[in-house]
């Protein structure tokens, strides 16, 4: 079945460096989103990529998706400790907007101030 | 601001035992998803529903686990006879399910989840 990795699995930062996490499928993607879930909470949604090549940013975060499909990135540009939590990126296979998401194993992210 | 709710938040249970972990989704939304995270693991699909059916289901809802939507508005999680390992947390997420060339985007909206512990 389709499997979404994700690396690294954990990740420390001093506060005002950059974080970068990754993700890979073993199938080809329709679309991508990235959810942050804080530390006892629960998924929330980031944002969601559906072209090739498609680049977002939003404030200090950058999302990108493969040209392939097969791969995307999440990046932060000067962390704060507001950015902490793990962030997880969710796969679609399928072509439809409700299909299953299949989540990475998720980023943890630790910001020491 | 429109939000998915889940009771129990947290249920203890012996092992053997029935528990039904409930939901409400977000009103004018479509599909209904339940996924489980064991603590500090990966959010894992369980289950997709549609239309008063399962659209899809992954190889860990097996026979034990059954889902309804019993009066339009709630959506529950049953699992017949738990086991150890079964303990986790269960979160409950709704989409709108629109096509890909709307604004859209299907994402879920997640509820805060119910902590299932079984002894």
């Amino acid at each position: 079945g389709q499997q979404v990795m994700q690396i690294p699995q954990y990740q420390h930062v001093q506060e005002g460096e950059d974080f970068t996490t990754y993700c890979n499928s073993s199938t080809t993607l329709s679309n991508i989103q990235w959810y942050k879930q804080r530390p006892g909470g629960h998924p929330v949604f980031l944002i969601q990529l559906v072209k090739s090549g498609e680049v977002k940013k939003q404030k200090r975060l950058t999302f990108q998706f493969g040209e392939a499909k097969k791969n995307s990135s999440l990046h932060i540009t000067a962390t704060q400790t507001t950015d902490v939590g793990t962030y997880f990126c969710a796969g679609r296979a399928g072509g439809t907007s409700y299909g299953k998401l299949t989540f990475g194993q998720g980023t943890i992210l630790t910001v020491h101030p | 601001e429109p939000e998915v709710t889940q009771t129990p938040s947290h249920q203890v249970t012996q092992m053997g035992q029935e528990v039904i972990l409930r939901c409400v989704p977000i009103s004018n939304h479509l599909y209904f998803y339940w996924y489980r995270q064991i603590l500090g693991q990966k959010v894992e699909f369980l289950v997709s529903f549609y239309n008063n059916e399962i659209s899809e289901k992954s190889e860990i809802f097996d026979d034990q686990f059954s889902v309804e939507r019993p009066d339009g508005s709630n959506f529950t999680l049953k699992i017949r006879s738990t086991k150890l390992e079964d303990s986790a947390m269960y979160f409950c997420a709704s989409s709108e399910a629109r096509g890909l060339s709307s604004r859209r985007t299907g994402e879920l909206f997640f509820g805060e989840g119910s902590r299932l512990t079984v002894l």
